[in-house]
């Protein structure tokens, strides 16, 4: 089990340029979500898929930021027109269900840098 | 709203001292508190849970109690090692939403 996968490591976009994070979730886990991380507002909350559906974006800065579960082997996030202020660590991760008992697996993330 | 509170931001001790790293927390409904653990340049990795009032939770050396009477569920652990610096996350799970609130974490260091 390589747990879960998040590439790249690394991302370094230009003022206004378009980035797509992507995350290979545990094989097996019906449920995936989306975290950003930052010294300043620590983790926050951006979405999360049961099934490959989509049950709660709140936490997505709706007018950029958008994700998606195409199937059940990956996610993505993409970011459109960054802007320094989303330079931050992108988390995904899954847990084997929707559950208040349910451990979440977390990848390594991604850092976005924008420039 | 829920929410998670963790007071200190950066924790610094010599090791074989004794810790506690504090969290309390908001909610109206029943309470799952989480810690997660972050090791620099890893993922976060749960340390520990519980839902069950007055009941010690242990891990690796770790424990925790969560009292509902206080809304606290502050982490423990007798004698810290250098391989214990790392970011500490406490984490609610309350509401029907299935979020997972994460405190604003707290640094340990552990010096020789």
């Amino acid at each position: 089990n390589a747990g879960v996968i998040q590439t790249p490591r690394h991302k370094v976009t230009g003022k206004g340029q378009e980035a797509t994070l992507w995350c290979e979730p545990i094989s097996g886990h019906s449920a995936v979500f989306w975290y950003r991380q930052t010294i300043v507002q620590g983790l926050e909350f951006l979405t999360y898929f049961r099934n490959q559906a989509p049950i709660d974006d709140s936490g997505m800065p709706k007018e950029r930021f958008s994700a998606q579960m195409p199937n059940q082997s990956h996610s993505t996030l993409k970011i459109q027109s960054t802007q320094p202020q989303d330079s931050a660590v992108y988390l995904c991760a899954s847990s084997l269900d929707l559950g208040r008992a349910e451990t979440l697996y977390f990848g390594s993330g991604t850092r976005l840098t924008v420039l | 709203g829920d929410s998670v509170t963790q007071t200190e931001g950066l924790v610094t001790l010599t090791k074989g001292l004794p810790v506690m790293l504090n969290c309390t927390y908001q909610t109206t409904y029943s309470p799952f508190l989480f810690w997660y653990v972050q090791h620099l340049n890893e993922a976060p990795k749960l340390l520990l849970k519980s839902s069950t009032d007055n009941k010690r939770t242990e891990h690796q050396g770790f424990y925790a109690t969560l009292h509902k009477s206080s809304s606290s569920f502050h982490l423990q652990k007798s004698s810290v090692q250098l391989s214990d610096s790392a970011l500490y996350f406490c984490a609610l799970s309350a509401s029907g939403s299935w979020q997972l609130i994460f405190g604003s974490g707290t640094q340990l260091t552990v010096m020789p």
